[in-house]
């Protein structure tokens, strides 16, 4: 079973503009982790953040974190056409060893 | 080095019949995960190695499916009498140690088709 969700499902932007995509999950985690997926291919890590953290940034990525809510966010700025993509969430409950990813948001950026 | 790789890229079956898929992780990484992804769904947590030993096969959806990694880097994904519904794409990860605060290298998958 799936443990995160992700919503949008679905986002579509125009280029230069800001998405933000977020995650739900259930259970108490270690670390919640957002990873990207381009169509047909692997996943790749983008960033990780651990459950005493709120906010994290890479780059153009902002991640924030709510354990009280069991939510995060994923901020990404000034998008461009190549950060079209699913981003999937995965947690790292506190118990046992699985990952749990959610369905994904699938992001579009227009030229 | 080399990433995660998989193979075969596409593996096309009957029903019934029994596959085997392959995972070369990143070398010197400790930790190898299996996954199994629908279309339009996220990965699937199937089974977990640390080393040698399976350290949480509970993902893994009957006793059908069971995988191997007998030297603690090359794994192999098997699946007997396939099914249709075991059609999906299977990714294989891995990381340095645990995957608790290491990140996970993914490997492009084998896409399975039963037919």
């Amino acid at each position: 079973s799936q443990q995160g969700e992700e919503d949008p499902q679905a986002l579509s932007i125009q280029e230069g503009e800001n998405a933000t995509m977020n995650c739900s999950y259930k259970t108490s985690i270690n670390n919640l982790q957002w990873y990207r997926q381009n169509s047909g291919r692997g996943l790749v890590h983008l960033i990780l953040i651990r459950s005493n953290e709120r906010e994290k940034h890479s780059g153009r990525l902002r991640v924030t974190l709510d354990t009280s809510k069991k939510s995060s966010s994923l901020l990404i700025t000034a998008s461009r056409a190549a950060d079209t993509a699913s981003y999937f969430c995965a947690t790292d409950p506190d118990t046992g060893n699985q990952f749990y990813f959610g369905t994904g948001t699938s992001l579009t950026v227009i030229p | 080095g080399a990433g995660v790789s998989q193979t075969p890229s596409n593996k096309v079956t009957e029903k019934g019949k029994y596959v085997e898929l392959r995972c070369d992780p990143i070398s010197g990484h400790t930790a190898l995960y299996w996954y199994r992804q629908s279309l339009g769904q996220g990965p699937e947590f199937l089974i977990y190695f640390q080393g040698t030993g399976a350290a949480d096969d509970s993902g893994l959806p009957n006793d059908r499916f069971f995988a191997v990694r007998p030297e603690g880097s090359v794994s192999t994904l098997k699946i007997q009498r396939t099914e249709r519904g075991d059609s999906a794409v299977y990714l294989c990860a891995s990381s340095r140690a645990t995957g608790r605060i290491n990140e996970q290298f993914f490997g492009p998958g084998t896409r399975l088709t039963v037919l």
